[in-house]
C-alpha cells in the first residue's frame, strides 16, 4: 500500500540556518512525489515534485528536495531560512494505482526563530 | 498559470441548511477535481475525486448523499453539504489536477464552514 511519513511534528530552526524537513514514502511502481505548504486559514501551495530526471529537484522560494531511491526519501531543505518560511508542510505522493489520488503525509510546522 | 479558486471563502450557515462550495481552475480545464476536508492541526482527508461529466467517487466513509458533488464543466466543481449540522463544520479544499508531463494539483484557498 502507498504511504508517506513525516517523522516529525515540528522542526525548529533559526533564521538563516539551513533547514531540512523529512520525508519518506512507500509506493509500488515509479514514485511521483511533492512538497506543498500552507499557511494559517489557507490551502496548500506547491512547492516542487519529482517525477523524473535529476534527483535534486528546485522549486518556488529557493527550497529544494532530494529523491533518494535507496532510501526512499525525499526530504525537502533550503539552505537559509527565513521567518517567513514558517508553515506547515506536506508531503505527498501520487497514488499508484491510476486513480491519480495523492497520499498526504501528517505534515511538520517549521518554525523559524529570529 | 494554475490558478484555482473557491468561493465562498468561509460561511456560517444554520443547521438543516444546505451549503454550496464553488472550486474552478482559472487558466486550464480539470477533468478531474478532488474534495479534501482538513480539522484542526490534521492533514488533509480526501472526501471525493470529481470527475467531468461523470459521477464522483467517494472515498471510504464519506455519505454522497451528505455531500453533493458536480463537475458540470472542465473548469468548476462544486461541493454540497446538504442539511449541515454543526459536526459538518470544518475547513474544506478543492484541488485541480494539472494532467500530463506537468502532473500536479493545484489548490484552492479553502473554505470555512460553520455550522451553527
Amino acid at each position: 500500500a502507498q504511504s508517506v511519513a513525516q517523522p516529525e511534528d515540528q522542526v525548529n530552526v533559526a533564521e538563516g540556518n539551513p533547514l531540512t524537513v523529512k520525508c519518506t514514502y512507500s509506493v509500488s511502481g515509479n514514485p511521483y512525489l511533492f512538497w506543498y505548504v500552507q499557511y494559517p486559514n489557507r490551502g496548500l501551495q506547491f512547492l516542487l515534485k519529482y517525477i523524473t530526471g535529476d534527483n535534486l529537484v528546485k522549486g518556488s522560494y529557493g527550497f529544494e528536495a532530494e529523491f533518494n531511491k535507496s532510501q526512499t526519501s525525499f526530504h525537502l531543505k533550503k539552505p537559509s531560512a527565513l521567518v517567513s518560511d514558517s508553515a506547515l508542510y506536506f508531503c505527498a505522493v501520487r497514488d499508484g494505482t491510476g486513480t491519480y489520488k495523492y497520499i498526504f503525509g501528517t505534515g511538520t510546522r517549521l518554525k523559524v526563530l529570529a | 498559470g494554475a490558478v484555482v479558486s473557491q468561493h465562498p471563502s468561509w460561511v456560517i450557515c444554520k443547521s438543516g441548511t444546505s451549503v454550496k462550495i464553488e472550486c474552478r481552475s482559472l487558466d486550464f480545464q480539470a477533468t478531474t477535481m478532488f474534495w479534501y476536508r482538513q480539522f484542526p492541526k490534521q492533514s488533509l482527508m480526501l472526501m471525493a475525486t470529481s470527475n467531468e461529466g461523470s459521477k464522483a467517487t467517494y472515498e471510504q466513509g464519506v455519505e454522497k448523499d451528505k455531500f453533493l458533488i458536480n463537475h458540470a464543466s472542465l473548469t468548476l466543481s462544486t461541493l454540497t453539504v446538504t442539511s449541515a449540522h454543526p459536526e459538518d463544520s470544518s475547513f474544506y479544499i478543492c484541488s485541480a489536477r494539472l494532467p500530463g508531463v506537468q502532473e500536479t494539483q493545484y489548490f484552492g484557498p479553502g473554505t470555512r464552514l460553520l455550522v451553527l
